[in-house]
């Protein structure tokens, strides 16, 4: 069964710092990976979705990148801000289903 | 809808009573995924529909769960007999196709916070 953990489950920066969230799973047949983020209360909401052939993915200040071989990714936020503040999850598709990670916590102080 | 609407936001139940979530997905998406998020885990996978296909029910952690999803749009998921550990957030996911591929992003409700006293 795939399994998928996410280094560290807390961090908390200073506004402005670069910052580099983990991603790790165990099976490496996948058809893509997706980072998501949560707010309190609220649903997830898709920050950018990765394909198996691809290495990387950019979406403003956010970039996110792919080794299926080494079963990781990682999601780098540069200059990051208070707004975000949230936890942040990736999973994994396998076809008909997705294997989450249990997620990072992320507090960017002002 | 612009989103995945889910209904109600929250509910509180007596053990033992019956409860049913609701989730409206984007319209035109074919493929539907309800999830449990219990404090502090990840998210759980419970079942899957994707079009006039049978549902993967493998996720289904008991037989007082259950979920159907009339007419290819809303679904209702359904817990009989509620018990204490059933406490938790259902979350609601929509997607365009089923299996990967560009468009297989996967769209989420705001979820239900169950509470059983």
């Amino acid at each position: 069964k795939q399994e998928v953990t996410q280094i560290p489950a807390a961090l908390s920066v200073p506004e402005g710092e670069n910052l580099v969230l983990n991603c790790s799973f165990t099976d490496s047949a996948i058809y893509n990976l997706q980072w998501f983020r949560q707010d309190p209360g609220k649903g997830l909401t898709s920050l950018l979705l990765i394909q198996s052939s691809q290495r990387e993915q950019t979406s403003g200040r956010l970039n996110a990148s792919l080794d299926k071989s080494s079963g990781r990714s990682t999601l780098y936020i540069a200059a990051s801000q208070p707004g975000d503040s949230a936890t942040y999850l990736c999973a994994v598709n396998t076809g008909n289903q997705f294997y989450f990670g249990t997620g990072t916590s992320l507090t960017v102080i002002p | 809808g612009a989103g995945v609407s889910q209904s109600p936001s929250n509910k509180v139940t007596e053990k033992g009573k019956d409860v049913e979530l609701r989730c409206d997905p984007i319209s035109g998406h074919t493929a539907l995924y309800w999830y449990r998020q219990s404090l502090g885990q990840g998210l759980e996978f419970l079942i899957y529909f994707q079009g006039n296909s049978a549902p993967d029910k493998s996720g289904l952690p008991s037989d007082r769960f259950s979920a159907e999803r009339t007419g290819g749009s809303v679904s209702t998921l359904t817990i009989q007999r509620t018990q204490q550990e059933d406490s938790a957030v259902y979350l609601c996911a929509s997607s365009l196709l089923t299996s990967g591929g560009p468009k297989n992003i996967q769209y989420f409700g705001a979820g239900t916070r169950l509470s059983v006293l």
